[in-house]
């Protein structure tokens, strides 16, 4: 089975452009979750959708936007761009959020933006 | 709100050797999971192992093992028969959630290098 995938792998944008990240869960999982890992640091949680809703957002500007679409997959956009928007973009899927217990976030190879 | 500490930036650790990652967290919520996982240079995050704070017995997955301390608040991780291909970042992180969403709150991460 394929496991997440995301698109592209790397980017390279100039400060004040915008930028389209993908993301296609594992088939089966109706929840994506979007990270910004810069370097040196953890993954920070940037949005939850589920069920094509948002479910909640971390401490991000509104620059930072995203949806989910009928077959799940997910874009995460970001607007007039920093230099310190460089980081590592991760997109995590899991079949059921919010049960409590195990729920395990499958994560994808993430795309490496750069910022110039 | 939730917190993971991770303190050591860095170790080596001879080929087959046994070693101990620290993590302590920090949380307000009776019912939490933690979880291990390992991010080579490509960038994937790899699941490695949970632990459930009502579970009775430390989790074990192959070589990794969780050493729970519930009291002290301390979540580390052994890795047993150390291999070449451990070499990699290594992050704790505990589930958390924020509004309506479920989210992984992630330590700074200690990078972890196998000698041969």
């Amino acid at each position: 089975d394929a496991g997440v995938t995301q698109s592209p792998t790397h980017l390279i944008k100039t400060r004040g452009q915008h930028v389209t990240l993908r993301c296609s869960p594992i088939s089966g999982h109706k929840s994506v979750s979007w990270y910004q890992q810069v370097l040196g640091q953890g993954p920070q949680f940037i949005f939850q959708y589920y069920e094509k809703e948002e479910r909640g957002r971390g401490n991000f500007p509104d620059r930072f936007s995203a949806r989910q679409f009928p077959n799940y997959s997910s874009e995460l956009n970001v607007n007039a761009l920093l230099l310190g928007d460089s980081a590592l973009y991760l997109c995590a899927s899991s079949p059921n959020p919010g049960t409590g217990g195990f729920n395990e976030q499958f994560f994808g190879p993430g795309t490496r933006l750069t910022v110039l | 709100a939730q917190k993971i500490t991770q303190t050591q930036p860095g170790m080596f650790v001879q080929e087959k050797e046994a070693v101990t990652l620290d993590c302590t967290y920090d949380t307000s919520d009776p019912s939490y999971g933690l979880f291990w996982y390992k991010q080579p240079s490509s960038g994937e995050m790899i699941f490695l192992i949970y632990q459930g704070s009502y579970d009775q017995q430390n989790a074990t997955e192959g070589r990794y093992s969780l050493n729970f301390q519930k009291a002290r608040k301390s979540a580390n991780l052994v890795i047993s028969a150390s291999q070449l291909g451990d070499s990699a970042m290594y992050f704790c992180a505990m589930r958390g959630f924020q509004g309506g969403s479920e989210k992984l709150v992630f330590g700074k991460g200690m990078k972890l290098t196998v000698n041969p």
